[in-house]
Formats: structure tokens, C-alpha cells, sequence
């Protein structure tokens, strides 16, 4: 079956600008967590949906949002854009919520803010 | 909110030498502990898991261990090959109605 689909997959941007990430889950799975991958600080957690609600939220600022849609896809926004998001985000789909059980990553989009 | 520490965050091992991670948890009721290997330019994958319930789990050359007394967990790689190197992490979960919160990862690199 097919993986977990992120677009796009590289992505430049200026301070201010805002940008959509997406990501496609594994066919049935229906929770979406979503992570930001930078040296040094690892995973860091951002938002996790299931069945189109928001579960859980990480420590970022308000810039950073969600969604997801009634066929499981998401999309997470970042408004006004700092150099410091650049980074690689990850998103993962699992079965159940809370990635409790094995959650399968997508390959990810590199962001670059300029 | 639940924090995972993990070290070393490099590890340099020798070909054939095992490989240990050790993780340490600060939410008493974390019940389930995954750990993920990332290849450089890849996507993190699942590589084992293991829930409070069990002490130990191996899956050929891997095995994790858990200590719930002391909240620590630890991922034991023997035999290592060169294409075991990537940055390992850990992580930690309440349950389904939690997040999953990963450590900040170790590189490990086998030297043939």
C-alpha cells in the first residue's frame, strides 16, 4: 500500500510569507501527528489529528496550525514566517490516535526561510 | 508534560561491538516506548517497541529494555554492520490520548 505522502517536498520562502505543507496518510489510518525536525533538537511536536480534530498540541506559537480533512489528509500553515522555522517537518500517520501504536512517517518537507 | 532524555548523542562503535542507547523518562505513567532509526536523508522508521507491561523484547541482532522503577529504557544493538549507522531516537507515551515525545536522538556510526 502506499506511504505516507508529503508535498511538496522542499519549499523556499522570506520572513513574513506564510506557507501549506500537506501530507497524505497510509489508506485507513486516521490519526496525523505532525513534528519539526531540526538539528540538534530532534522531534519536536507540533499537532496531532484524529478523525478531524485536533487531540493534542506542542509548545509552539499560534503561527503554527492545522487541519485535517474528512479523508484523514492534513495540512499544517505557518504564518509569518521567521528565519527559525526553517526545518524539516515531518508528519506521521497511525492506525489509532496518540501514534500508540506503530506510526509511519512521511519523507518529509524541507523548509528554508530566507 | 512528559520529557525524554537520551545519550550519548553520538556513539562511534566498531564493526562486530554492540551498541547501547539509554533513555530516561519523567512521566510515571508513560506506557509505551518506541524507538526510531532515521538513515541519513530518509524518514524515521519503526524498529521496535515496547509497552510497560513487558521487561524485555528482542527482535534478532535489537533488543530494548525497560525499567519502570528507575524510568529508563535502553535500545541494545549486537553484532553491528555498517548499516546499522543513523541517528537512533526514543520516545515515550502515555496512551492514545497523548502525544508521543521523542528524545533528541543519537547518532551512531559503525566503522567498518
Amino acid at each position: 500500500k502506499a506511504g505516507v505522502t508529503q508535498t511538496p517536498r522542499y519549499l523556499i520562502k522570506t520572513r513574513g510569507q506564510q506557507v501549506t505543507l500537506s501530507c497524505s496518510p497510509i489508506s485507513g489510518h486516521r490519526s496525523v501527528s505532525w513534528y519539526q525536525q531540526t538539528p540538534g533538537q530532534g522531534l519536536q511536536f507540533l499537532f496531532e489529528y484524529f478523525s478531524e480534530t485536533q487531540r493534542n498540541k506542542g509548545n509552539f506559537p499560534g503561527r503554527f496550525s492545522g487541519r485535517q480533512f474528512s479523508n484523514s489528509r492534513s495540512e499544517m500553515n505557518v504564518s509569518t514566517l521567521e528565519l527559525g522555522d526553517s526545518a524539516l517537518y515531518l508528519c506521521a500517520s497511525s492506525l489509532e490516535a496518540g501514534m500508540n501504536t506503530e506510526a509511519f512517517f512521511g519523507q518529509g518537507t524541507r523548509l528554508t526561510v530566507v | 508534560g512528559e520529557n525524554v532524555e537520551q545519550h550519548p548523542s553520538t556513539l562511534s562503535v566498531q564493526e562486530g561491538d554492540s551498541a547501547v542507547i539509554k533513555c530516561t523518562y519523567s512521566d510515571s505513567a508513560s506506557n509505551y516506548f518506541p524507538w526510531y532509526k532515521q538513515e541519513l536523508g530518509k524518514r524515521p522508521q519503526l524498529i521496535i517497541d515496547i509497552r510497560s507491561n513487558v521487561g524485555e523484547k528482542k527482535d534478532q541482532r535489537i533488543a530494548v529494555t525497560l525499567n519502570k522503577t528507575a524510568k529508563h529504557f535502553s535500545l541494545h544493538i549486537t553484532e553491528t554492520q555498517p548499516e546499522d549507522s543513523a541517528v537512533y531516537f526514543c520516545a515515550a507515551s502515555r496512551g492514545s490520548n497523548y502525544k508521543l515525545t521523542f528524545g533528541k536522538g543519537t547518532l551512531l556510526t559503525v566503522n567498518p
